[in-house]
C-alpha cells in the first residue's frame, strides 16, 4: 500500500516571500500521479497542481511549482510571491496511474501542512 | 452551476440516529467517492462507485451504506450513529472509467457531521 508523509505540520511565510512545503511518499509502482490540494477555512478542497510520474519536467501553475524527485520519492510544493489568500491547509496526495483494480483511482493523502501567511 | 454538490452542509444529530448525506455531480463523470476527514484533518477514502457499481470499500463499518441510484448521484446512509462518526464527509468525482487516466478528482463542499 502507498503512504504519503508530510513532515511539516505547520509553516509560515511573509507576504510576497517564497515557501516550500515538503512531501514524501512510498510506493512500489513506477507510474502514478501526485497532487497538491489546498483546503482553506471554507473547507473546500481545491486542486493546486498535478504531476505525472512519467514526466521528468516539474509541473508549474502560475506562482505554484513542484520539485519532483522520483528516485527520492519526494514531491515538494513551492509557492512564490505568497499572498494572504494562500493561507490554508495543503495536502499532498498520491494516485495510482491505473484506475482499475482495488485502488480504482482513490487518492491517498498526507497529514496536511497548515500554511500561515503574515502581512 | 456547482460541479459537485452535497446536502446537507451541516448535520447535528443524536447518537443512535440514522442519517443520510446526498451527493450529486453534473460533470458527466463515471466514478464517485466518499472520503472522511477526521478531527485531525486526516482524509481517508471510504467508498468508490463506478457506473453505479461499488468498487472500493475501505474497511468501513457496515453501519455505513453507500447507494448510487444513477451515475450522477452517490448517497451515504449511516445507521446507529456513534460519537466517532463526527467528521467532515467529502464526496468527489472523476472521469475515470476503468482505464488508465490522469483525471483529477473534483470535491464537493463537504458535510460536517456532529454526533452528540
Amino acid at each position: 500500500a502507498q503512504t504519503v508523509t508530510q513532515s511539516q505540520p505547520e509553516m509560515s511565510v511573509q507576504e510576497a516571500e517564497t515557501v516550500t512545503l515538503s512531501c514524501t511518499y512510498d510506493t512500489s509502482e513506477s507510474d502514478y500521479y501526485l497532487f497538491w490540494y489546498k483546503q482553506p477555512p471554507s473547507r473546500q478542497m481545491i486542486l493546486v497542481i498535478r504531476q505525472e510520474a512519467y514526466k521528468q519536467q516539474n509541473a508549474t501553475e502560475n506562482r505554484f511549482s513542484v520539485n519532483f524527485q522520483k528516485a527520492a520519492k519526494s514531491f515538494s510544493l513551492k509557492i512564490s510571491d505568497s499572498q494572504l489568500g494562500d493561507a490554508a491547509m495543503y495536502f499532498c496526495a498520491y494516485r495510482s496511474y491505473y484506475a482499475g483494480g482495488t485502488s480504482y483511482g482513490k487518492l491517498t493523502f498526507g497529514q496536511g501542512t497548515i500554511l500561515t501567511v503574515h502581512p | 452551476d456547482t460541479a459537485v454538490s452535497q446536502t446537507p452542509k451541516y448535520l447535528v444529530t443524536q447518537m443512535g440516529n440514522d442519517k443520510s448525506i446526498k451527493c450529486e455531480q453534473n460533470l458527466g463523470h463515471d466514478t464517485m467517492y466518499w472520503y472522511k476527514q477526521d478531527s485531525k484533518k486526516f482524509l481517508k477514502i471510504m467508498f468508490s462507485y463506478n457506473n453505479k457499481e461499488l468498487i472500493i470499500n475501505e474497511t468501513v463499518p457496515n453501519r455505513f451504506s453507500p447507494k448510487s441510484p444513477d451515475k450522477a448521484h452517490l448517497n451515504l446512509h449511516i445507521n446507529s450513529l456513534e460519537l466517532g462518526d463526527s467528521a467532515v464527509y467529502f464526496c468527489a468525482s472523476t472521469r475515470d472509467s476503468g482505464g488508465a487516466g490522469s483525471e483529477t478528482q473534483y470535491f464537493g463542499p463537504g458535510t460536517r457531521l456532529l454526533v452528540l
